[in-house]
């Protein structure tokens, strides 16, 4: 069955410091999507990143980079020098070829970057 | 991407009643799902709603309670009947244009408070 585990609940850094939130899939397919989604205080859900389970390079898109280890089944996402509009609800989910596309969500991780 | 807007943007109801979500999608999307935020939690899927044909509905959920339609291929409705406090949650809309592209986008959420 398949499964998105984030395991922080909460993060609080300072502003400027790096973040990385973890995030942890199980899968029985062999293709599948994995996604990141930030959702802001006022509620709407803003797509980062797809990654398909076919391509593990790294990521890197301005202050953000995800790193995808098949291996460990895990597909971490790093902030480089957090602003304080950083603070929001991050989301990673997961999608099978065999579920239709299906988002499964994990729990999401809070951050909070404080001035 | 697309834009997805949702109807209304937030609502406050008495118990027992229903209210209806529209979603409304700015071009054409091949896929169209309906996912539940409880306060404080994740995204659970609700149903894919299907063009021309009855949703498919996740565990958990059923059409009595909550009925979608999507009369065409850019919008869509969710009903949540006879409502109870359990029920306060956002609802929100997504969509995906290519199944092969594998990426969904959301509505702003529809935020749900029930008396």
């Amino acid at each position: 069955a398949q499964k998105v585990t984030q395991a922080q609940t909460e993060i609080s850094v300072v502003e400027k410091e790096d973040v990385t939130l973890d995030c942890v899939y199980e899968t029985r397919d062999t293709t599948y999507y994995l996604f990141w989604y930030k959702q802001p205080p006022s509620g709407e859900l803003v797509f980062l990143i797809r990654r398909n389970s076919f391509d593990e390079q790294n990521e890197i898109s301005g202050r953000y980079s995800w790193n995808f280890q098949k291996s460990t089944s895990s597909f971490n996402f790093t902030i480089t020098a957090s602003q304080v509009v950083d603070s929001a609800v991050y989301f990673c989910a997961l999608s099978e070829v065999d579920s239709s596309y299906k988002l499964i969500f994990g729990s999401g991780t809070r951050l909070l970057v404080r001035p | 991407s697309a834009v997805i807007s949702q109807k209304p943007s937030r609502d406050i109801c008495q118990r027992g009643t229903s209210l209806t979500i529209q979603c409304q999608v700015d071009s054409q999307v091949t896929m169209m799902f309906w996912y539940r935020q409880q306060p404080g939690q994740s995204l659970t899927l609700i149903a894919t709603a299907n063009q021309g044909s009855e949703a498919t509905y996740e565990s958990g959920f059923v059409i009595d309670k909550f009925p979608i339609s999507r009369p065409n291929l850019t919008f869509s409705t969710l009903t949540v009947s006879n409502m109870s406090p359990e029920d306060s949650s956002i609802y929100l809309c997504s969509g995906e244009r290519d199944s092969s592209y594998n990426e969904q986008f959301f509505g702003p959420g529809t935020r749900l408070t029930v008396l």
